[in-house]
């Protein structure tokens, strides 16, 4: 199957800094990648839509300004967290999707777990 | 109501035994099925995907999509401890990329 690779796998902040994961869709491209947030024993949170060469579409309660998503090229995209703070400490996934007979298919990143001490 | 109901278990079976995952839905547009695994602190991988109703053997999974009923299941044979990790459904319709997620549901197989 496709393959995404997500950078970095885990990362500590401070509060108060700023952290940017990349997304990148390996051997196909990508027009469009979600960013999703996953908190201990819950499932995935759907973040935003991320659109390769426009604004991101973000879901209900996401902060557009804390979260900016870039999707400069058909095979990456990036998610910047920026003035972290502890309770923004979770796993952030990305996916990126590829059409296919009935339907689409969905492949994810290995995920980032951020810490922010 | 969500539009996909899971059980997030935790399910404990011994090692061996027959696991029965399920998923019901409420939006009948729902067109594509999918179930992944998620280890801990990992990303989902992609276990089954389907479009239609009926069954869809792979190896020691059976994913069973039921339409009329809004209800999909996985079912494990000969379960391991490797199987181990959350199990999550998810579908979609149309060209629409987005996919509605179940919660998951966390399976312990005991040696």
């Amino acid at each position: 199957g496709a393959v995404v690779s997500q950078h970095p796998s885990w990362v500590i902040c401070k509060s108060g800094t700023s952290v940017k994961i990349e997304c990148r869709s390996l051997d196909f491209q990508a027009t469009t990648m979600f960013w999703y947030r996953q908190f201990p024993k819950q499932s995935l949170m759907l973040m935003a839509t991320s659109n390769e060469g426009s604004k991101a579409t973000y879901e209900q309660g996401v902060e557009k300004d804390k979260f900016l998503i870039n999707h400069a090229s058909l095979t990456l995209s990036t998610l910047t967290v920026t003035s972290a703070h502890p309770e923004d400490s979770s796993f952030y996934i990305c996916s990126a999707p590829q059409g296919k007979k009935g339907g689409t298919e969905a492949f994810f990143g290995q995920g980032t777990r951020l810490t922010v001490v | 109501q969500k539009e996909v109901e899971q059980d997030p278990g935790p399910l404990s079976v011994p090692e061996g035994a027959i696991v029965s995952l399920n998923c019901t839905y409420s939006n009948s547009a729902f067109q594509y099925f999918m179930w992944y695994r998620q280890y801990s602190r990992k990303g989902p991988e992609l276990l089954m995907y389907t479009y239609s109703s009926g069954n869809k053997e792979d190896g020691r999974f059976t994913a069973q999509v039921d339409k009329s009923s809004k209800y999909i299941s996985l079912f494990i044979r000969d379960s391991q401890p490797s199987d181990s990790a959350t199990y999550l459904c998810a579908m979609g319709r149309g060209s629409n990329y987005q996919l509605i997620w179940g919660a998951g549901t966390k399976l312990i197989i005991k040696p």
